[in-house]
């Protein structure tokens, strides 16, 4: 089951400027990541962000957390025709107590960065 | 550093038959996990593995197994193969789990004729 959903559903935009993508949660989590996906391959790891932190940057990204309303946005700034993905993002969460832990992914954000 | 390999890039297969996928994870990690990925589903967890030891298994039929080796690599096996068994596996590790993120391959596309 989808743990995460996202919005919007597709993004279109500018070369240059800003795209932003949300993500709501279902339940308490680890930490919460981002990944990127083009088309047809693999997943890339953008950035993981912990349970007690509210914002973290990474390059041309800045992702924030908020845990009581169990959401977070990805924003990626100065956007270029390379950015063009599929974004997902994931939820790690606590399984059954104990080691286990899996990766809840969200439907993603199909976004495409226009030249 | 050379990154997640998985074998074979492409492949199909008949209904009915088995399938074994392979992935070498990054050197020195120990966790590896599964995925399946469709555009009906989206990206479904299927098992995780570390030091040879099943960790945790998605909501998959007991027709999906998986499997890791003393040097980490892992193998996931499908028997009985159905139409909608059709999609992109991937295969991702981790040192130690989801703590630091995940490094994933580029995936298995697995078509079931």
């Amino acid at each position: 089951s989808q743990q995460g959903e996202e919005d919007p559903q597709a993004l279109s935009i500018q070369e240059g400027e800003n795209a932003t993508m949300n993500c709501s949660y279902k339940t308490s989590i680890n930490n919460l990541q981002w990944y990127r996906q083009n088309s047809g391959r693999g997943l890339v790891h953008l950035i993981l962000i912990r349970s007690n932190e509210r914002e973290k940057h990474s390059g041309r990204l800045r992702v924030t957390l908020d845990t009581s309303k169990k959401s977070s946005s990805l924003l990626i700034t100065a956007s270029r025709a390379a950015d063009t993905a599929s974004y997902f993002c994931a939820t790690d969460a606590p399984l059954h107590g104990g080691s286990a832990r899996q990766l809840t992914f969200g439907s993603g954000t199909q976004l495409t960065v226009l030249p | 550093k050379a990154g997640v390999t998985q074998t074979p890039r492409y492949l199909i297969k008949t209904r009915g038959q088995q399938v074994t996928l392979s992935c070498s994870p990054i050197s020195g990690h120990r966790s590896v996990s599964w995925y399946q990925q469709t555009p009906g589903q989206g990206l479904q967890f299927l098992f995780e593995y570390f030091s040879e030891t099943q960790r945790n298994k998605g909501n998959f039929p007991g027709r999906f197994s998986g499997r890791q080796f003393s040097n980490s690599r892992s193998e996931m096996n499908v028997s009985t193969l159905e139409l909608g068994d059709s999609a992109l596996y991937l295969c991702a590790s981790s040192f130690s789990g989801s703590d630091y993120g995940y490094t994933f391959g580029s995936g298995t596309r697995l078509t079931v004729v």
